[in-house]
């Protein structure tokens, strides 16, 4: 079984600064991903970074970076330069994956993050 | 390369009305899932496959049926639909990394299901 908690509802930003989303995690898988997926308001959802548990480097892709604490549990997502066009709904998710590293698409999601960027 | 594809975008039904959302995919994925939207509750796993013929449920399965008769396509039926079904539901499909450099896994558009 897994679970995924985002504790904080709603966060906002100053465009041009940087802000933290929290997230952390419980799996009985030995082997999972952890994502990070954005929702603007016209619903799709749209990823925005992947980890694989396996890997010790934090995954990163362009202005979005991850603080992956296996130990801990706890994969928050770190984004820098904000932009309006970041503002939406962040979803953390986890997924177990097979014994050939394939993550199964069986995902769990937290409860998500509004993230509001002022200008 | 459409990706992949939900129809209907909108859909009202009374209670006890039956009907199937469709999916579809055309990325020759092995895996799909179904997901609902419920708000302050994130997405849940309804129901998903690992590759045609082969499905199994997941984490709020009552209340839906579905098949994989084909790779490309993943039907969510509702039998007999309550109010507790009104939801956004996504379809998504991911691609096996034994063939693939990425994981990624690719949502529909999502369908907007009212059941008074």
């Amino acid at each position: 079984a897994q679970t995924v908690t985002q504790s904080q509802p709603e966060m906002s930003v100053q465009e041009a600064e940087t802000v933290t989303l929290s997230c952390t995690y419980d799996t009985s898988e030995s082997d999972y991903y952890l994502f990070w997926y954005k929702q603007p308001p016209s619903r799709q959802m749209i990823l925005v970074i992947r980890q694989e548990a396996y890997k010790q480097q934090n995954a990163t892709e362009n202005r979005f970076s991850v603080n992956f604490q296996k130990a801990a549990k706890s994969f928050s997502l770190k984004i820098s330069d904000s932009q309006l066009g970041d503002a939406a709904m962040y979803f953390c998710a986890s997924g177990g994956a097979n014994a050939g590293g394939t993550s199964y698409g069986k995902l769990t999601f937290g409860q998500g993050t509004i993230l509001t960027v002022h200008p | 390369n459409a990706g992949v594809t939900q129809t209907p975008k909108f859909q009202v039904l009374k209670t006890g009305q039956s009907m199937t959302l469709q999916c579809a995919q055309d990325m020759n994925h092995e895996y799909m899932s179904w997901y609902r939207q419920d708000p302050g509750m994130g997405l849940r796993l309804i129901h998903y496959s690992v590759g045609a013929g082969i499905t199994d449920q997941g984490e709020v399965p009552n209340g839906y049926n579905v098949s994989r008769s084909t790779t490309e396509d993943f039907p969510l039926r509702l039998l007999s639909a309550a109010p507790s079904q009104t939801s956004v539901y996504f379809c998504a499909s991911s691609y096996n990394a034994r063939t693939s450099s990425t994981d990624t896994q690719y949502f529909g558009p999502g369908t907007r299901l009212t059941v008074l």
